[in-house]
């Protein structure tokens, strides 16, 4: 079946411009997580959903950063007056907890380059 | 301190060598303890995935955790080319039936020459 779809695989932007990420988790799963990965850096775990309960944000750096999610599905990471130190690759990931499993799939990123 | 330390290497090997990765970590609440690969700008995917201590084999990988001393490793046997990539381990304490954010490694690239 369709995995862990991310768009746009790559962006270029402009230090200062808003840029909007999407992720379409696999159908079915109730709980999205975005994560950062920066250069030498391991995975730093940005915002979590569950279903309707409210979302994990303790990981999002600042307030220029926020997500969505849409009718429990499709899910967008916007940041706001992008910095150099944004770049990274943008990773989502879905999970169904079916047996008690927290089994997360990722998608492929999303490769942000602020110029 | 990182709550997951790992080395990042890389890792240069010969085909057919055993390869050993290893992870610590501070948390004593995690108690879910996964490896994942991660090949070139390419999404991670789920290598292994044991609760608490104990082993677990799955072909050529084996995966150990070490509650007591706060350690985790991966052992890949028989080595291959196709092995080479990035592997994270990651943890977290989900609780039965819930979810919890994935802690990681900062990831260890590794070669298997042929």
């Amino acid at each position: 079946g369709a995995g862990v779809s991310q768009s746009p695989s790559n962006k270029v932007t402009e230090k200062g411009k808003d840029v909007e990420l999407r992720c379409d988790p696999i159908s079915g799963h109730t709980a999205l997580y975005w994560y950062r990965q920066s250069l030498g850096q391991g995975l730093e775990f940005l915002i979590y959903f569950q279903g309707n309960s409210a979302p994990d944000k303790s990981g999002l750096p600042s307030d220029r950063f926020s997500a969505e999610r849409t009718g429990g599905s499709v899910s967008t990471l916007t940041i706001q007056r992008t910095q150099q130190e944004d770049s990274a690759v943008y990773l989502c990931a879905s999970s169904s907890l079916a047996g008690g499993r927290d089994e997360q799939y990722f998608g492929p990123g999303t490769r942000l380059t602020v110029t | 301190q990182k709550e997951v330390e790992q080395d990042p290497g890389p890792l240069s090997v010969p085909e057919g060598a055993i390869v050993s990765l290893n992870c610590t970590y501070s948390n004593s609440a995690f108690q879910y303890f996964m490896w994942y690969r991660q090949y070139s700008r390419k999404g991670p995917e789920l290598l292994m995935y044991t609760y608490s201590s104990g082993n677990k084999e799955d072909g050529r990988f084996t995966a150990q955790v070490d509650k007591s001393s706060k350690y985790i490793s991966l052992f890949i046997r028989d080595s291959q080319p196709s092995d080479s990539a990035t592997y994270l381990c990651a943890m977290n304490n989900s609780p039965q039936g819930g979810s919890e954010k994935l802690v990681f490694g900062k990831g260890m690239k590794l070669t298997v020459n042929p």
